[in-house]
């Protein structure tokens, strides 16, 4: 089955801690994406990257750091300097940045201690 | 730049009655359009889409959408709610430009379905 996998589900770190959460898709798409979502406030982009070794600052981004070293892989951290941390984050994939909906993963819910 | 307005954070309905969530949009170029629904501590899931061609688009679930470019809106519709149907939803646009920046999303609306 292609799709999308984020992992873990549940991530906890205390203060001051860097910590990365893991996205892997298995669609060949060459755009990905990680979204921040908190309580009413919908879907915020941090992070986009339309080809491997190119990544692109979204609304959101201080405090983020992203790799894309590999097509299917795009694995974001969230260092210390991110002062809320807490919060769901969704990575996406679409076949490319022009006009493509976008599939997204399960989620991981990152809460700081 | 372009935005999305849903009407209503939180819309209850009873179950067998007709789901009605809006969506408004604003762009400066004719743009493709999304209905996403998101369960609780679950991703999104595309619901719909209008890119070109007709207007009023079917999707999953037994869920339609219209687009109507003199009104800019994309409201989702539902003959009959089932209890399932409770969960988050939201509209996104994507338009030319800068693509990566511009699917734009809603601020989303919860429905829920009363017994």
């Amino acid at each position: 089955d292609g799709g999308i996998t984020q992992s873990p589900k549940y991530l906890f770190r205390k203060e001051g801690q860097n910590v990365t959460l893991s996205c892997e898709q298995n669609l060949n798409h060459d755009a990905m994406y990680w979204y921040r979502q908190d309580p009413g406030q919908g879907l915020r982009l941090i992070y986009y990257s339309q080809i491997v070794n190119d990544f692109q600052k979204g609304d959101i981004a201080e405090g983020y750091s992203v790799s894309r070293e590999k097509k299917e892989s795009f694995p974001l951290t969230v260092t210390s300097a991110q002062k809320n941390p807490t919060a769901f984050y969704l990575c996406a994939s679409s076949m490319s940045l022009a006009l493509n909906e976008q599939f997204f993963g399960p989620g991981t819910r990152l809460t700081v201690l | 730049a372009q935005s999305v307005t849903q009407l209503g954070s939180h819309v209850s309905v009873s179950e067998g009655a007709l789901v009605l969530l809006r969506c408004n949009y604003s762009s400066s170029v004719p743009p493709y359009l999304f209905w996403y629904v998101q369960y609780p501590n679950q991703g999104l899931q595309l619901l719909l889409k209008y890119t070109t061609g007709a207007t009023l688009v079917k999707g999953i679930n037994g869920f339609e959408a219209e687009f109507k470019k003199s009104e800019t809106s994309f409201h989702l519709t539902k003959p009959s709610a089932h209890m399932s149907d409770a969960a988050e939803y939201f509209c996104a646009v994507i338009s030319g430009g800068n693509y990566g920046q511009n699917f734009v999303f809603g601020p989303g609306t919860r429905l829920s379905v009363l017994p």
